[in-house]
């Protein structure tokens, strides 16, 4: 049973450009969570996706968007990067409508650095 | 979402048991408390959760008392792979979530 995967591991990036992060959900999972962490720091939360919907965001501007696929992966969009915007992205899965907590399953990260 | 408050760091000796404890005085009735633990580069690792009293795997444990004003994560006898970043969450069914919020942590550091 494969976990939460992430891609690409790694990137580099330059200001004003514009990134796409990756993630596949755990087996039997249909919610994603993202959140970015800064070196030294707990991971600060960005949004979260159901039935390809956006359920919940933090406090991020709207430099950073989302999407949902039917088969439940996700992507995480950054436009107009800035240099604040280096950290480890990680996705987290976790299963909704169950009757109980809804544990999230975090990913390996991708680890953004904009230069 | 209740904000937690845990110690910023501690330090262990392997063979020896950890205690590290959370408060969450504003916690809600239905949320409930997990714990997460974390390497350097690499997503967190849900550890264990529970609502009240006490609950335990086969890696830790988790004593709620029953004001659930606070926690306490136990990892017995650490070894040096136990060395990582240890989150305190609370909350509710995240649909009812704004927020999942992680606070800095607390780092153990076991030593030889």
């Amino acid at each position: 049973d494969a976990g939460v995967t992430q891609s690409p591991t790694h990137l580099i990036k330059t200001r004003g450009q514009q990134v796409t992060l990756r993630c596949s959900p755990k087996s039997g999972h249909d919610t994603v969570s993202w959140y970015q962490q800064a070196l030294g720091q707990g991971p600060q939360f960005i949004f979260q996706y159901y039935e390809e919907e956006e359920r919940q965001r933090g406090n991020f501007p709207d430099r950073f968007s989302g999407h949902q696929f039917p088969n439940y992966s996700s992507e995480l969009n950054v436009n107009a990067l800035l240099l604040g915007d280096s950290a480890l992205y990680l996705c987290a899965s976790s299963r909704s409508g169950g009757a109980d907590y809804e544990t999230q399953y975090f990913g390996p990260g991708t680890r953004l650095l904009v230069l | 979402l209740a904000k937690t408050t845990q110690p910023i760091s501690m330090d262990s000796y392997e063979g020896q048991e950890v205690n590290i404890t959370c408060s969450h005085n504003n916690i809600a009735t239905n949320d409930y408390i997990t714990w997460y633990q974390q390497f350097p580069s690499q997503g967190p690792r849900f550890i264990i959760q529970g609502y009240k009293t006490k609950v335990t795997n086969e890696v830790a444990s988790l004593f709620i008392p029953a004001d659930r004003k606070s926690s306490t994560l136990s990892l017995p006898r650490v070894s040096l792979s136990d060395t990582a970043v240890y989150y305190c969450l609370v909350g509710g069914v995240s649909y009812n979530n704004n927020d999942m919020r992680f606070g800095a942590g607390t780092r153990l550091t076991v030593k030889p």
